[in-house]
């Protein structure tokens, strides 16, 4: 996963609790996403950045905010959790020119959520 | 109806067979296709991409698209036990894909040494 990195990988919350997750990229590409994925519900796209200073609404964007202060970071907060957010949440990058000319998503590790 | 529809599996899938991954998609202004391999705990990674109907190929993977059905597949040959992994199909309204992918919830494939 060069060139996109999360943190932090693991964490364990309470409910109510409050946290950002960190997300880095040095490829020096406009577009950042952060994806949570559930069993039985694939990857979801919460919120979208097409550029610094942007950001939109993805499909469960619920709960969360998020933040792109400069080009490399892109962060998303959860306020007050809930159970309903444990998950592992993926930041990804578009990279343009890909596999024959396809724009396509470059993930971060991972950051594998609990809320209790 | 999910937008984009895989069966979950697992799917088991002796080694040097044909694995076949399907993949059906409710929107008919969808206009890139992307498969993407992800392995136990690891992100997922780009495979293969199609945007016209018929056949594309690389190396033992083939995608294969019929918009008219709205399915598209995936076939490896010569499957290999590291082929085990989740296949997640992916689906875009734009050429050449963007920023709002739609993924299936995956299909787990397990190949049998």
């Amino acid at each position: 996963n060069a060139g996109v990195t999360q943190t932090p990988k693991f964490q364990v919350l309470k409910t109510g609790q409050s946290m950002t997750l960190q997300c880095a990229q040095d490829m020096n590409h406009n577009s950042m996403y952060w994806y949570r994925q559930d069993p039985g519900m694939g990857l979801r796209l919460i919120y979208y950045s097409a550029s610094e200073g942007t950001t939109d609404k993805g499909e469960v964007p619920n709960g969360y905010n998020v933040s792109r202060l400069n080009k490399r970071e892109f962060s998303l907060r959860l306020e007050s959790a809930a159970p309903s957010q444990t998950s592992v949440y993926f930041c990804a990058t578009l990279t343009s020119g890909g596999p024959h000319g396809a724009n396509v998503l470059t993930f971060g590790a991972g950051s594998r959520l609990t809320v209790l | 109806q999910k937008e984009v529809e895989q069966n979950s599996g697992p799917l088991s899938v002796p080694e040097g067979a044909i694995a076949s991954l399907n993949c059906t998609y409710s929107d008919r202004g969808s206009q890139s296709f992307f498969w993407y391999r992800q392995y136990s705990g690891k992100s997922p990674e780009l495979i293969m991409f199609i945007y016209s109907n018929g056949d594309k190929e690389d190396g033992r993977f083939t995608a294969q698209l019929n918009k008219a059905s709205q399915y598209v597949s995936l076939l490896i040959r010569d499957s290999q036990p590291s082929d085990s992994a989740t296949y997640l199909c992916a689906v875009s309204r734009s050429n050449f894909g963007n920023e709002k992918l739609t993924f299936g919830t995956g299909t787990r494939l397990t190949i049998i040494p």
